[in-house]
Parts: structure tokens; C-alpha cells; sequence
């Protein structure tokens, strides 16, 4: 079955801990995207990768890291430097970066903060 | 800049009842336009898109939208509503422009309750 596995599902962070979360596709697409979800604020761009071995920020990178080291693995590391991570993260990728491409999304991690 | 807006933050309606749910976009050129539906604790699915032709737009589950450039709209439409359409719906559009927003731009979402 050909799709986007985000893992885990619920995670639980200690205030300062970094924490590392996974998405991994099997669809052969070049892009991938990391997105976070908060209640009311819609979905908001971390990070984006258009190709292996390239990235660029999003509207809300500041805390966050990624790499893109293999075409179908994208992690996002959200850091200590990152004041309110308790959110809901979506992993998307896409064929291409062009605009009339779709995305396909992952089922999301839910991080939070003890 | 380009930019989604989806008026209504909560819609309710009567389960069999039609729906529409507004989407109003802002871009430069033709606008590749797309709706999404959220489930709770769930990843997004498409649901439909508009590249270009025919201005309504048939996808899955009974949906459909109708691209209006005079107004700069994309409204989503079903005409009877079932329970499991409870959802949140996300309007986007595709942007070549890139930068700090992606190539999807999305709006901030319409959460749709089914009343029995």
C-alpha cells in the first residue's frame, strides 16, 4: 500500500528535551512538508523539501530542524528552542512543488509538553 | 500576496440538508484550487480540484465546487448531508511563488457539525 506513515502517533516531550519525529513515504514523490495544526489557526508551514538534500523554512520554522538525507524519509526535530511545540503535526508529500500538484498527508502526531 | 479565505469558522446543519461552505482566494494568476476534508485526529484527504475547463467540479463523497473567477470564489457544495460528513474542511490554493508559504497555501479551516 503506497502512503505517508507518520510515527509516532502521540508523543510525550519533557520541557527542554528534544524530540524527533518521523515521516516516511513510499509514493516516489520529491516533495515533502511539514505542517503544524493548532485549534482555529488552520495549518501553518514548518518546513518544505522540494528535493533531496534541499530544504527551506516555512512561516513557522523557528525551533524546528529537519533533513532530507533519503528521498522518502523527512523528520522533523522540534527543539528545545521551541516554546509552545504542544501541537498537532501533519507530514504531507507531493509529486512535485509545482502548484497544481495535490499533497498527500500523513495521520499526524500529536506532541505534548509534560 | 497570495491568500484563502474561509469565512465561516463552524457551520451546523440538519443531516439531509444541502451545504455549501465558502472559499474566497486571492492570486495572481489562473488559480489551481483545492478542498480538503480533516476528520478528527486524522491526516487530510482530498476531496476535489480545479486546474482549468469546466468550472464545476465533481470529486468524492457527493461533493462538488464551482469556480467563480468574477468573484474570486470556490465554494464547496453537497446537496444532502449525511452524519459522517462532520468534519473540517480546508480550502487551498497552489502557488508557484514559493518562499515561507509552500506551493499550498491554506485556509484557516471550516469545521462542519451534522445535527440528527
Amino acid at each position: 500500500d503506497g502512503g505517508i506513515t507518520q510515527s509516532p502517533k502521540y508523543l510525550f516531550r519533557k520541557e527542554g528535551q528534544n524530540v524527533t519525529l518521523s515521516c516516511e513515504q513510499n509514493l516516489n514523490h520529491d516533495a515533502m512538508y511539514w505542517y503544524r495544526q493548532d485549534p482555529g489557526q488552520g495549518l501553518r508551514l514548518i518546513y518544505y523539501s522540494q528535493i533531496v538534500n534541499d530544504f527551506q523554512k516555512g512561516d513557522i520554522a523557528e525551533g524546528y530542524s529537519v533533513s532530507r538525507e533519503k528521498k522518502e524519509s523527512f523528520p522533523l526535530t522540534v527543539t528545545s528552542a521551541q516554546k509552545n511545540p504542544t501541537a498537532f503535526y501533519l507530514c504531507a508529500s507531493s509529486i512535485s512543488a509545482r502548484r497544481e500538484v495535490e499533497a498527500f498527508f500523513g495521520q499526524g502526531t500529536r506532541l505534548t509538553v509534560v | 500576496a497570495q491568500s484563502v479565505t474561509q469565512p465561516d469558522i463552524h457551520i451546523t446543519v440538519s443531516e439531509g440538508a444541502s451545504l455549501e461552505l465558502r472559499c474566497n482566494y486571492s492570486y495572481g494568476a489562473t488559480p489551481y484550487l483545492f478542498w480538503y476534508v480533516q476528520s478528527p485526529g486524522q491526516g487530510l484527504q482530498l476531496l476535489l480540484k480545479y486546474f482549468s475547463g469546466d468550472t464545476l467540479v465533481q470529486g468524492i463523497k457527493g461533493f462538488e465546487a464551482e469556480f467563480k473567477r468574477s468573484q474570486s470564489s470556490f465554494n464547496l457544495r453537497k446537496p444532502s448531508v449525511h452524519w459522517s460528513d462532520a468534519a473540517e474542511y480546508f480550502c487551498a490554493v497552489g502557488s508557484n511563488y514559493g518562499g515561507s508559504q509552500g506551493n499550498l497555501i491554506f485556509g484557516k479551516g471550516t469545521k462542519l457539525s451534522v445535527k440528527p
